[in-house]
């Protein structure tokens, strides 16, 4: 079993839907959590970070980590063609550097 | 564009080869780090350098070393390739060493025959 597990998708969503991804995890001494979005043959971008529990909202995005639960989520609202793309979360605990662990990545597609 | 340069773009070798991925940081930035992307694995994390020195190692094979050089310009290097080797390799770059921001270039897509 992987240390941070992800639904691959695709996920299809009309424009303007609100759209949920989702990680679960299994260690507990992650701390540090962020959301990347990757484009098609292009390298990850770095969308969100949010240490340790609670929300995070940036513009049309909002994280949210639930420690109790390990599981992490990005919404986007108001989705966009233009957000196709994967989603990959990554984390990190205190000790390890900064070396990330990924989740698969979920591949979204928002339909005009 | 992240400011992340890599090259090459794409490399095609057989195997038992070497090859040479290079990797030129954003400008300021001391860390860089190695990751590799397949279908069947994910991005990995396979190590980080920080100013010239090796910081933190993930899942890196005996066969790929790496190094980080004064100008601050890393190199991979992937010997006595195997078929499986074939993937996506990304670098990545932050300003310290450890940062939650870690900016990742285009990638070097590995194809190995």
């Amino acid at each position: 079993q992987k240390e941070v597990e992800q639904d691959p998708g695709p996920l299809s969503v009309p424009e303007g839907a609100i759209v949920s991804l989702n990680c679960t995890y299994s260690n507990s001494a992650f701390q540090y959590f962020m959301w990347y979005r990757q484009y098609s043959r292009k390298g990850p971008e770095l969308l969100m970070y949010t240490y340790s529990s609670g929300n995070k909202e940036d513009g049309r995005f909002t994280a949210q980590v639930d420690k109790s639960s390990k599981y992490i989520s990005l919404f986007i609202r108001d989705s966009q063609p233009s957000d196709s793309a994967t989603y990959l979360c990554a984390m990190r605990t205190n000790n390890a550097g900064n070396m990330l662990t990924f989740g698969g990545g979920t591949r979204l597609m928002v339909k005009p | 564009d992240s400011g992340v340069t890599q090259t090459p773009k794409h490399l095609i070798t057989a195997t038992g080869q070497r090859v040479t991925l290079r990797c030129s940081p954003r400008s300021g930035d001391l860390s860089v780090y190695w990751y590799q992307q397949s279908l069947d694995q994910g991005l990995q994390f396979l190590i980080q350098y920080y100013n010239g020195e090796e910081r933190a190692k993930g899942n890196i094979l005996e066969r790929f070393s790496a190094q980080q050089f004064p100008d601050l310009h890393s190199e991979l290097n992937l010997s006595s390739l195997e078929l499986g080797d074939s993937a996506l390799y990304f670098c990545a770059s932050s300003p310290r060493r450890i940062s939650y921001e870690q900016y990742f270039g285009p990638g070097t897509r590995l194809t190995v025959t």
